[in-house]
């Protein structure tokens, strides 16, 4: 199957910095890709739909000034969490899907964030 | 308002016995589901889908079961196996849209 692949998978930052996270399609151009939030024994939560070359759209109730995403490129987006806080720690995970919309979606391994 | 429902967060199974997960969902626009198995720290992988133009699909040991009219999901794993332990999310998505709103997830336990 397709390839995603995210970076990093785990990152720890002090409370009032930045995170850029990282959404690789390594084998595959994808022109959607999505994140999501899971938090512990939780479900994803979907936050936004990146498009490629576009603004993306984000889901109800998530800051789109405080999760910055940009899809500059068929096989890159990156997430970035701005003024990171405690609350904003948790698992965050990409995924990509080959075109058609009832192709499957490929997620990516996720990546932690700790906020201290 | 969750779309999506698992019911029942855990299960555990004897091996080689039937696993049966559950899904309920409430909007009757969602056409296309899947199913999703995950391992902690790791992103979900696929697992099977089914369109809501059928009542059944079927993948080896796994079976997607559909029944519209309950707006109802279930999957199937048999025989179960403990390299199957994780936690399963079914999804759904509606046309027009690439979105997949996902379930609460069931975790899986099978019992050597």
């Amino acid at each position: 199957g397709a390839v995603v692949s995210q970076h990093p998978s785990r990152v720890i930052c002090k409370s009032g910095t930045s995170v850029k996270i990282e959404c690789r399609s390594l084998d595959f151009q994808a022109t959607t890709m999505f994140w999501y939030r899971q938090f512990p024994k939780q479900s994803l939560m979907l936050m936004a739909t990146s498009n490629e070359g576009s603004k993306a759209t984000y889901e109800q109730g998530v800051e789109k000034d405080k999760f910055l995403i940009n899809h500059a490129s068929l096989t890159l987006s990156t997430l970035t969490v701005t003024s990171a806080h405690p609350e904003d720690s948790s698992f965050y995970i990409c995924s990509a899907n080959l075109g058609a919309r009832t192709d499957t979606q490929y997620f990516g391994p996720g990546t932690r964030l700790t906020v201290l | 308002d969750q779309q999506v429902k698992q019911n029942s967060p855990s299960l555990s199974v004897q091996e080689g016995r039937i696993s049966i997960l559950n899904c309920d969902y409430t909007n009757s626009m969602f056409d296309y589901f899947l199913w999703y198995k995950k391992y902690p720290a790791e992103g979900p992988t696929f697992l099977i889908s089914i369109s809501s133009i059928k009542d059944k699909n079927e993948d080896g040991r796994f079976t997607v079961f559909l029944n519209k009219s309950a707006k109802h999901l279930s999957l199937h794993i048999v025989p179960s196996q403990p390299g199957d332990s994780a936690v399963y999310f079914c999804a759904a998505s509606a046309p027009g849209t690439y979105k997949y709103i996902f379930g609460t997830g069931t975790r899986l336990k099978v019992l050597a």
